[in-house]
C-alpha cells in the first residue's frame, strides 16, 4: 500500500531564516505530487505541483519555492521566511492518471515568529 | 473557470440525527467531485468520489454523497451522525485540464451527544 511521509511535523523558525520540508512519497511511482498551504484552519491554497522529476508548476507568486530530486520526493523551501509563512503545509500525491482523488500527508505546522 | 462552493461554514446536528453537508459546482462538462474530512491538526483523507454512474455514491465511514446534475450539487450525507464525525468537511472537483483539485472553504461539523 501507499504511503506519504512528511517532516518535520512541527517547525518554529524566526523571520528571515531559511526553510526546507520534506515529502515523500512510498508504495508508488510516477506519482503526480502537491504543496497545500493551509492558514486558519480552512482553506486550502495549492502552492505548488509536479509531474515528474525536475518538473515544478507554481500556483502562486512568493518566496517559497519546490523541488523535486527524486521521483517520490518533495521539498518545499524558502530562503528567508516571513510572518505570513505561518501555516499548516501539507503534501499530497496522486498517480499520473486514471484515479484522481489525492492523499495528503499528516502535514506540518510551520510557525514563523 | 470551474469552482466549487460549501454554502455552511458550520453544520450542527445531535448524535443519531441524519447529517448533510451541502456542496455545490460550477464546471463545463462533466464533473470529478470529491469529499475529504480533515481531523485537527492532521492531514486530508478521502472519503469518497464521483467519477461516473450511480448518482448516489458510497465511501468511508458510512457517509455517501449525492450527485444531482440538475442542482449542480454533491452533497454529503450520512444517515445516522457519530460524535466522532465532528470534523472539518472539504467537498472538491478537478480540474479537466492539467487534473488539478479544486476545493472548497470547507465545512466544519459537529455533533453533538
Amino acid at each position: 500500500s501507499q504511503t506519504i511521509h512528511q517532516w518535520p511535523a512541527t517547525l518554529v523558525q524566526p523571520v528571515g531564516s531559511p526553510l526546507s520540508l520534506e515529502c515523500t512519497v512510498e508504495g508508488t511511482s510516477n506519482p503526480n505530487l502537491y504543496w497545500y498551504r493551509q492558514a486558519a484552519g480552512r482553506g486550502l491554497q495549492l502552492l505548488f505541483y509536479s509531474v515528474g522529476i525536475g518538473q515544478i508548476s507554481s500556483e502562486v507568486p512568493q518566496n517559497l519555492s519546490a523541488s523535486r530530486p527524486q521521483d517520490r520526493q518533495f521539498i518545499l523551501s524558502s530562503k528567508k521566511l516571513l510572518l505570513s509563512d505561518s501555516g499548516f503545509y501539507l503534501c499530497a500525491w496522486s498517480v499520473r492518471t486514471g484515479w484522481y482523488e489525492q492523499y495528503f500527508g499528516p502535514g506540518t505546522r510551520l510557525t514563523v515568529t | 473557470a470551474q469552482s466549487v462552493a460549501q454554502p455552511e461554514d458550520q453544520v450542527n446536528v445531535a448524535e443519531g440525527n441524519p447529517l448533510t453537508v451541502k456542496c455545490t459546482y460550477s464546471v463545463s462538462g462533466n464533473p470529478y467531485l470529491f469529499w475529504y474530512v480533515q481531523y485537527p491538526n492532521r492531514g486530508l483523507q478521502f472519503l469518497l468520489k464521483y467519477i461516473t454512474g450511480d448518482n448516489l455514491v458510497k465511501g468511508s465511514y458510512g457517509f455517501e454523497a449525492e450527485f444531482n446534475k440538475s442542482q449542480t450539487s454533491f452533497h454529503l450525507k450520512k444517515p445516522s451522525a457519530l460524535v466522532s464525525d465532528s470534523a472539518l468537511y472539504f467537498c472538491a472537483v478537478r480540474e479537466r485540464v492539467g487534473g488539478k483539485l479544486i476545493f472548497g472553504q470547507g465545512t466544519e461539523l459537529s455533533v453533538k451527544p
